[in-house]
């Protein structure tokens, strides 16, 4: 199957931005997404970009995209509390089967 | 955005019994629903895909006799494990598509944690 990897921790301080990277292998990936879970909650989508595409920006959020390296990162800026969560990486080829990263978890110290 | 609910959210069974896990769209009618396996550290691997009224389809490895899937209706599918062992203790998630949102998102489930002694 499609593999996707991305760091499993990442410890900022408040109100400095956090950077999470994932790379993934199958060059037909066509849509990528970021996904937050929170503690007793389901994934909830963050955001998400097509291929072709190299960069989205939602508020906080900016997500970038390298095809070329298979590169994806999250960028939120100015880190809150409420920032605090796993931050899960997925990508697939017809926006139906996902595949998924094991998750980056946020720890945000004031 | 739409609510999956599970139940329950966790279980421990004693090793060779059936457990029975529930997935439901709360507001809106799921036409697909997925069922995914998460360990520890571990990326969510995709074990099914239901469609509503027709057989699930098995990922690669996942033993459908083991691994019941019924999506009866659009807002219900259940996830039996039949004669649970030890090694079938995980996290289960489900998540559902149907109910419209950006590129028929998928909504997820909040999981089930289920231990089998």
């Amino acid at each position: 199957g499609e593999d996707v990897e991305q760091s499993l921790f990442l410890s900022v301080r408040e109100g400095d931005s956090s950077v999470i990277n994932c790379t993934y292998t199958d060059s037909s990936s066509t849509y990528l997404y970021w996904y937050k879970q929170e503690p007793g909650a389901g994934l909830q989508l963050l955001t998400y970009i097509f291929s072709n595409m190299d960069m989205k920006q939602d508020q906080r959020l900016t997500v970038l995209l390298n095809k070329k390296d298979k590169h994806l990162s999250l960028r939120i800026a100015d880190t809150q509390t409420g920032d605090s969560a796993i931050y899960f990486c997925a990508e697939s080829e017809n926006d139906y089967k996902l595949s998924f990263g094991a998750g980056t978890t946020v720890t945000v110290r004031a | 955005g739409a609510v999956v609910s599970q139940h329950p959210s966790w279980v421990i069974c004693k090793s060779g019994t059936s457990v029975k896990i529930e997935c439901r769209s709360l507001d809106f009618q799921a036409t697909t629903m997925f069922w995914y396996r998460q360990f520890p550290k571990q990326s969510l691997m995709l074990m099914a895909t239901s469609n509503e009224g027709s057989k699930a389809t098995y990922e690669q490895g996942v033993e459908k006799d083991k691994f019941l899937i019924n999506h009866a209706s659009l807002t219900l599918s259940t996830l039996t494990v039949t004669s649970a062992h030890p090694e079938d203790s995980s996290f289960y998630i489900c998540s559902a598509r149907g109910g419209g949102g950006i590129n028929n998102e998928q909504f997820f489930g909040p999981g089930t944690r289920l231990t089998v002694l």
